[in-house]
């Protein structure tokens, strides 16, 4: 049930755009989207529920396309302070497992000057 | 506006030796969640609980105990401390799974 990132890691200049994918084996529900700075929580980004709808946050903006449940974070004209592990975050259809998600592995994103 | 404060941030423990991770939420938050994450991983759901008085167990449950008797409040306790458990612990809180999770700072613990 563990959602799949992809790539697992990222090497990008200041200013280039990056794509995170975020795949699961079944229907999903809701997708959420996290950041996290060495050594520090996890920071929520934004949510997306089922519906195939797209949001944005800044230069930061998410799709969920529930037919191939699948979820894609845009980050785009990086800057450094977007560094960090990018983690999505699922919670499947099934009633049996509402309230609680599963992590992926992350994916870490390196922005260089 | 504290959040979701985590008590202690790092703990040495021995194998066997028994403990209580603390965790408060001043959000009035129904959802709670116990995360641990290996390094280099992701994370890992221990328990969860939907409001005081219910908790479930999550994907890796065993070794840790919970319970949730006030809105605010959701301990985690290790008993008999292995080595395996050495992690970094979130915790969590939610108003509800679609609006997204507020994370503790986290607590660092090494069973030696």
């Amino acid at each position: 049930q563990q959602p799949v990132q992809s790539p697992q890691a990222v090497i990008l200049r200041e200013g280039e755009d990056a794509v995170i994918n975020c795949s699961s084996s079944k229907a999903l529900y809701s997708v959420h989207w996290y950041r996290q700075k060495h050594g520090e929580a996890p920071v929520f980004l934004m949510i997306l529920l089922k519906g195939g709808e797209q949001k944005g946050h800044e230069k930061i903006s998410a799709s969920f396309n529930e037919k191939k449940q699948q979820s894609s974070l845009y980050l785009t004209a990086s800057q450094l302070s977007y560094s960090g592990t990018y983690f999505c975050g699922t919670e499947l259809e099934d009633n049996t497992n509402a309230g609680k998600s599963t992590f992926g592995d992350g994916t870490t994103l390196t922005v260089k000057p | 506006n504290a959040g979701v404060t985590q008590t202690p941030k790092f703990r040495i423990l021995k194998i066997g030796q028994s403990m209580t991770l603390q965790c408060t939420q001043d959000m009035n938050h129904n959802y709670m969640y116990w995360y641990r994450q290996d390094p280099g991983m992701g994370l890992k759901l221990i328990y969860y609980s939907v409001g005081a008085g219910i908790t479930d167990k999550g994907e890796v449950p065993n070794g840790y105990n919970v319970s949730r008797s006030t809105t605010e409040d959701f301990p985690l306790r290790l008993e008999l401390a292995a080595p395996s458990q050495t992690s970094v612990y979130f915790c969590a809180s939610s108003f509800h799974p679609t609006y997204g999770y507020t994370f503790g700072s986290g607590t660092r613990l090494t069973v030696v």
